[in-house]
């Protein structure tokens, strides 16, 4: 079993619509959470960071953590075209200056 | 412009062939890691540095070797390259304290 499961998509949505992805981990000890996107022949990039339990929301993106659970989600809301992308959602249990492990990633394309 | 570079971006090679992909951050930062990217498997860390000198194991570590003699280069060799090493590979940097590692726009390597 995967230390983190994503679904791997991929995901089709209109634009406009609200699209919710998720990961799963099995290690109590991940303490940091952060969502990546990566498009297309590019490296990831940081879009979310949470540490411990809550959400934290930016603009039209919100991140969820819930550890009682070992559950994580992204929210898009009012998604657009150019979201259009793979999203990772990775852990770490000491903060980035450290191994990160990441979820497989979860494609996702906007359509008009 | 604070940056991850890697060189090359591409890369055909054959099965024995000793290779080095170069790595060079320009942010001062401490910590430098290589990951290989793999359809269904994501991201997984292939070694890890902390700081000049100072490398480690990751996930996947067969069948590579790094070095981390200047704080700024850290070069991921192949010593003698195999067909299951094909893969996607990106550099990423960091320090203690940021929210995100910073990757590189990667390297896709053919092994054949």
């Amino acid at each position: 079993q995967k230390e983190v499961e994503q679904d791997p998509g991929p995901l089709s949505v209109p634009e406009g619509a609200i699209v919710s992805l998720n990961c799963t981990y099995s290690n109590s000890a991940f303490q940091y959470f952060m969502w990546y996107r990566q498009y297309s022949r590019k490296g990831p990039e940081l879009l979310m960071y949470t540490y411990s339990s809550g959400n934290k929301e930016d603009g039209r993106f919100t991140a969820q953590v819930d550890k009682s659970s070992k559950y994580i989600s992204l929210f898009i809301r009012d998604s657009q075209p150019s979201d259009s992308a793979t999203y990772l959602c990775a852990m770490s249990p000491t903060g980035t200056a450290s191994k990160l492990t990441f979820g497989t990633g979860t494609r996702l394309q906007v359509t008009l | 412009e604070a940056q991850v570079t890697q060189n090359p971006r591409y890369l055909i090679t054959v099965t024995g062939k000793k290779l080095t992909v170069t790595c060079s951050q320009n942010m001062n930062h401490e910590y430098m890691s290589w990951y290989r990217q793999d359809p269904g498997l994501g991201l997984r860390q292939i070694y890890y540095s902390m700081n000049v000198e100072v490398t480690d194991k990751g996930d996947v570590p067969e069948g590579y070797k790094v070095s981390r003699k200047e704080k700024r280069n850290f070069p991921l060799i192949l010593e003698s390259p195999s067909p299951n090493q094909t893969s996607l590979y990106f550099c990423a940097s960091t320090r203690t304290g940021q929210e995100t590692q910073y990757f590189g726009p990667g390297t896709r390597l053919l092994v054949l």
